[in-house]
């Protein structure tokens, strides 16, 4: 069975700071990856996904993802955090056949300080 | 855009009460999704549905149950709801029969039995 780990449950950076997001995935199968981000009172919107194209996967907001099979990883980086960047961050498995679902991780929640 | 709404921001329901949540997408899509959202513990799928008529388990699906008799629309019935059903629930929707696709959100329900 498909799951996720996300390492920290809360990060805190400052602002201009490295933001480094751990996650950690177990697949039976090659995977499909995605990091979403929740703002405040919102609902769930997609960052990025990794579906085997290119190791490397640039999203929205500066945000990127490194797939590492070797490690299982899929970890967020972004090289300047930014005040607005202050969300909930979660990582989603999926083994992308036809009646599956998206399995979640238990978010880890960005803090940024000035 | 894509819309998927949820009928109700809030909504406060008594022990032992029947209680439907609505969720409705505009755009044709084939999946459709339920999960629930508690502090520290991320996102749980409790039902997903690929086809009108369809459904699947998720993790948690004890207690509740789903209808899907048009496509756009997916409702989640608590049968008897109970304290420990008090949260977040969140409905989503995809494009495709694979789950590689962009889940597109809704705002959410926060759902508390008293």
């Amino acid at each position: 069975a498909q799951s996720v780990t996300q390492l920290g449950s809360h990060v805190s950076v400052s602002e201009g700071a490295l933001v480094l997001l751990r996650c950690n995935y177990s697949s039976s199968v090659p995977p499909y990856l995605f990091w979403y981000v929740q703002y405040p009172n919102q609902g769930l919107q997609l960052l990025l996904k990794y579906t085997s194209a290119a190791t490397l996967v640039k999203g929205i907001n500066g945000f990127e993802a490194e797939f590492k099979k070797s490690e299982t990883s899929f970890h967020l980086t972004k090289p300047s955090a930014h005040m607005s960047d202050a969300a909930e961050y979660f990582c989603a498995v999926s083994e992308g056949q036809a009646g599956t679902a998206l399995i979640f991780g238990k978010g880890t929640t960005l803090s940024v300080s000035s | 855009d894509v819309k998927v709404t949820q009928s109700s921001r809030y909504l406060v329901k008594r022990t032992g009460e029947k209680v439907f949540l609505e969720c409705v997408q505009d755009m044709d899509h084939e999946n459709m999704f339920w999960y629930r959202q508690d502090p520290g513990l991320g996102l749980r799928l409790i039902y997903f549905s690929y086809d009108v008529k369809m459904k699947e388990k998720g993790d948690i699906p004890e207690g509740y149950s789903v209808s899907r008799e048009k496509k756009e629309r997916f409702s989640l019935i608590l049968e008897s709801a109970s304290t420990n059903q008090t949260s977040m629930y969140l409905c989503a929707s995809s494009l495709g029969q694979t789950t590689n696709e962009k889940l597109f959100f809704g705002s959410g329900t926060q759902l508390s039995v008293l």
